[in-house]
C-alpha cells in the first residue's frame, strides 16, 4: 500500500508569509500518461473537507492563486502565500493512483 | 449546485450493523461515475473506506473489505454504506463524497455524521 508522509504536523505563520506543506510517498504517484495523482484539501474547524488542489498542481474551481502545487514522483509541495487569518485549518494530501486510496496525516495550519 | 446529506443512527451498539445513506441532490446520480465514503475518528485524519461506480462496482479499503458493503439506489438518488460488527475503533465522522475519475479526488462532500458504537 502507499502510505503518504507530511510535514511538518503543525505550522504557525505570521499572516502575509509564505507556508510551505510537505507530503512524501512510499510509491511514485506518476501515472504512465504523465500526471501525479496528488490532491490537496483543507479542513477548517466544524467543517467537511475540501479540495484544493488536483493532479498536483491544478487549482480546483474557486481556490485562489495563492494556492500553488508542485512536485512529480514521491515528492510533492503545497505553497500557500501571502498567507491570511481564513487559512487556518489542518491540510492533508492525497492519493489516487492506486488503491486502497490514502492521505497523509495532516498538517496544522496555525495563524500567529 | 449538487449536494450530499449523509443520515443514519448516531449510535450503534458492539457486534451490530452501522448504516448510513447520502441523499444526492443537485444532480443525478447516474451522471457521476463514483461515489465515496470517508470516515475520521475523533481528533484524527481522514480515512478512505470505499466507492462505489453508478453501474455498481465496488472498492474498499483491504482493511474493512470484510464488513463493508456499498450499494447504489439511482431511483431514490441515493447510496449506502453498510458496515457489519463494529466495534469502538468505528467511531468516527463518517462523509459522503463523489470521486472525480479523471481529476482522482473527492470533490463534492457531505456535511458528515458522527457515528458513536457503544453499548
Amino acid at each position: 500500500d502507499i502510505v503518504l508522509t507530511q510535514s511538518p504536523l503543525s505550522l504557525p505563520v505570521t499572516p502575509g508569509e509564505t507556508a510551505s506543506i510537505s507530503c512524501r510517498s512510499t510509491h511514485s504517484l506518476l501515472n504512465y500518461n504523465g500526471y501525479n495523482y496528488v490532491g490537496w484539501y483543507v479542513q477548517k474547524p466544524g467543517q467537511s473537507p475540501r479540495v484544493l488542489m488536483f493532479l498536483g498542481s491544478n487549482r480546483a474551481p474557486g481556490v485562489p492563486d495563492r494556492f500553488s502545487g508542485s512536485g512529480s514522483g514521491t515528492d510533492f509541495t503545497l505553497k500557500i502565500s501571502r498567507v491570511e487569518a481564513e487559512d487556518a485549518g489542518v491540510y492533508y494530501c492525497m492519493q489516487g493512483l492506486a488503491n486502497p486510496i490514502a492521505f497523509g496525516q495532516g498538517t496544522r495550519l496555525e495563524i500567529k | 449546485q449538487m449536494q450530499l446529506h449523509e443520515s443514519g443512527p448516531g449510535l450503534v451498539k458492539p457486534s451490530d450493523t452501522l448504516s448510513l445513506t447520502c441523499t444526492v441532490s443537485g444532480s443525478s446520480i447516474s451522471n457521476t461515475h463514483w461515489w465515496g465514503w470517508i470516515r475520521q475518528p475523533p481528533g484524527k485524519g481522514l480515512e478512505w473506506i470505499g466507492y462505489i461506480s453508478n453501474t455498481g462496482d465496488t472498492q474498499y479499503w483491504p482493511s474493512l473489505r470484510s464488513r463493508a458493503t456499498m450499494s447504489i439506489d439511482p431511483s431514490r438518488n441515493q447510496f449506502s454504506l453498510k458496515l457489519s460488527s463494529v466495534t469502538a475503533v468505528d467511531t468516527a465522522v463518517y462523509y459522503c463524497a463523489t470521486y472525480h475519475g479523471t481529476e482522482r479526488v473527492f470533490d463534492h462532500w457531505g456535511q458528515g455524521t458522527l457515528v458513536s458504537v457503544s453499548s
